[in-house]
Formats: structure tokens, sequence, C-alpha cells
């Protein structure tokens, strides 16, 4: 039982690049969440999906785009990515007995 | 939407003292409450929450507290040791309908042997 997986741990983009970020949860959750860190800035939502079929944007969707592959898989994808998505990426999941959310390890993201 | 502000953005202290951690929020209809601490390098992960139906909830070293009128709730640590050191963020949320935290800033404790 691994949990939510998040790959890749690293990465290193040039401005304009594009990529997708992958997120797997093997505990038969729900709901799914992208969330970016920012220093001082707290978690912040970028999408989340609430079951399998669906997404919807959060706080901060600009630049990203999300694909709920099935029930496992939430991805996340930036098309052109900017400096300004330069961030730690956390994928998470909930389940449907409480609230309690369950992160990914986390993917550091460089733009240059 | 709900607006969450966490203080202090940095906390030192002793080994041995106790640290506060204070968040407000602005949605009255935010009923669950809960903390995540995280560690350098490492993922968020869950300490403690709260509802709304609760003053005060222990769990150990740790204690919430909320005052549902004041719309504010802290976070209690005592006889703090350096492995409390980490990132706590305290987040507010409605349990009903789509489960949507709004998380704090985070506030960086630092516990000095």
């Amino acid at each position: 039982n691994a949990g939510v997986t998040q790959t890749p741990k690293f990465q290193v983009l040039k401005t304009g690049q594009s990529m997708t970020l992958q997120c797997a949860q093997d505990m038969n959750h729900n709901s799914m969440y992208w969330y970016r860190q920012d220093p001082g800035m707290g978690l912040r939502l970028i999408y989340y999906s609430a079951s399998e079929g669906t997404t919807d944007k959060g706080e901060v969707p600009n630049g990203y785009n999300v694909s709920r592959l099935n029930k496992r898989e939430f991805s996340l994808r930036l098309e052109s990515a900017a400096p300004s998505q330069t961030s730690v990426y956390f994928c998470a999941s909930r389940g449907q007995i409480n609230e309690k959310l369950f992160f990914g390890s986390g993917t550091q993201l460089s733009v240059l | 939407g709900e607006n969450v502000e966490q203080h202090p953005s940095t906390l030192s202290v002793q080994e041995g003292d106790s640290a506060v951690i204070k968040c407000t929020y602005s949605d009255s209809a935010s009923n669950y409450f809960p903390w995540y601490k995280q560690e350098l390098g490492k993922r968020p992960q869950l300490i403690i929450d709260i509802r709304s139906n609760v003053g005060e909830k222990k769990d150990q070293r740790i204690a919430v507290t909320l005052n549902k009128t004041a719309k504010h709730f802290s976070l209690h640590i005592t006889e703090t040791q350096p492995e409390d050191s980490a990132v706590y963020f305290c987040a507010a949320a409605s349990s009903g309908g789509s489960y949507i935290p709004t998380f704090g800033r985070g506030t960086s404790l630092i516990v000095h042997p």
C-alpha cells in the first residue's frame, strides 16, 4: 500500500516547454487535489477532482490543465511553462470516511 | 470564498517551552479545522483536527481550541522537543459537499535544544 505516488520528484524546464506531473493513489479514494507550495504562501489549490470524471478549478488554475484519467490517477499538465510556475507541487487524495488529506511526496519544479 | 490568516509566520522557542499558533477564518459556514505538520523536505501530514461542535481537543502534547464566535482557532504544543521543529499549516473547510480546505500560509516552528 504505497498511498499517494507522485512523479517526477524533480524537474527543470525551460520557459515554453510542456510537461505532465503524474499522481496515483491506491487507497480507492474519490477525491484528488493538486496544490502548489511557494515560500510564505502556504498550500494553494490549483485543481481538484471530487470524483472520477469531474474536475474543477481551485484558487490558482491559470496555466494548468488536469485529467482525472480514472479513479486512481490525476495528472497536472503545464502546456507552456513560465518562471512563475517554479514551485513545489503536491498531489493529495481523500477518502469517504473523513476529511483527512493524504499527500504525495511532492515535485520540485524549476522553470528557467 | 474562505480566507485563513495564520500567525506568527516564524516561532522560535527553547526546548520544553510551549508554542501557540493562531489562525482566523472568514466563512461562518466552515465547520472543520485541521492542522498539518510538514517536516523539512517532507509531505504535509495531519496531526490533529477539530470540528465546530467542540471547543477543545487534546492529543498528548498537542491541543487545538476553537472560538466560533470570534472565528479563530489555535494550536498549542506543550513541552516542545527538537522533533517538533517543522512548518505547521492550519486550514478551514466545510465538511459538506465538495471538501475544499483553505490553508493558512504556515508557521515555521524552531525548537532550540
